[in-house]
């Protein structure tokens, strides 16, 4: 079965860094999303696209927080400078319209 | 607005006992529900859903869920856990046509052997 591919599956970053993940959704989906999921509790919208226009920002930082999906394909989404209270669990998601939506493994992020 | 809302944050049952995983939800419109399970460092798995079809949903791994509009409720459940099932749960409400979830807080499931 296709997956949500992620990378890296680790990041460790000191405050004040940038850092960058990457998100490759299942062929054919034009509905990408981006979750922030802090220990303990669940998943939080950051940013949705469709094809490779934004769709709903509301919950993105975007003081620190950028996001792209330039050819609507794959993504990219940056924290710059990372703080502290950014570490979490960084999880991508897509879908077909009106469909479930399909998660990779997260990147899990420690800021130091 | 879309909301869930899950009654527990740990349910501990011994393997081979029932398993009730409950969740309350709150919208304004007829709602599409989900159920997703997250094993340690990995992404979300959908379980189930229900999209306004039959009220008894079935889903992988022998799990089921009821939705109750009466109730505004959506139980999870399951007749027989297995040590494989330990994981975390998470309710999940969607606007119908919108593709926007809102998760619940979660339920950390443990099985005692």
């Amino acid at each position: 079965e296709a997956e949500v591919a992620q990378s890296p599956r680790y990041k460790i970053t000191e405050k004040s860094q940038a850092v960058a993940f990457w998100c490759d959704p299942i062929s054919g989906h034009a509905t990408l999303y981006w979750y922030r999921q802090i220990l303990g509790q669940g998943p939080e919208l950051l940013v949705q696209f469709q094809d490779e226009s934004v769709v709903d920002d509301s919950q993105l930082p975007k003081d620190r927080f950028s996001a792209e999906r330039l050819k609507g394909v794959d993504s990219t989404l940056k924290i710059q400078p990372a703080e502290l209270g950014d570490s979490a669990m960084y999880l991508c998601a897509s879908s077909l319209r009106n469909s479930p939506l399909h998660f990779g493994n997260g990147t899990r992020l420690t800021v130091t | 607005a879309q909301s869930v809302t899950q009654l527990d944050s740990h349910v501990s049952v011994s393997e081979g006992t029932p398993v009730l995983l409950r969740c309350n939800y709150s919208s304004s419109y007829s709602p599409s529900l989900f159920w997703y399970v997250q094993h340690p460092n990995k992404g979300l798995q959908l379980l189930l859903k229900y999209t306004s079809a039959a009220t008894l949903v079935k889903g992988i791994n022998g799990f089921e869920a009821e939705f109750k509009k009466s109730e505004t409720s959506f139980h999870l459940t399951k007749p027989s856990a297995h040590m494989s099932d330990a994981a975390e749960y998470f309710c999940v409400v969607n606007k119908w046509g919108a593709q926007k979830l809102v998760f619940g807080q979660g339920t950390r499931l443990t099985i005692n052997p």
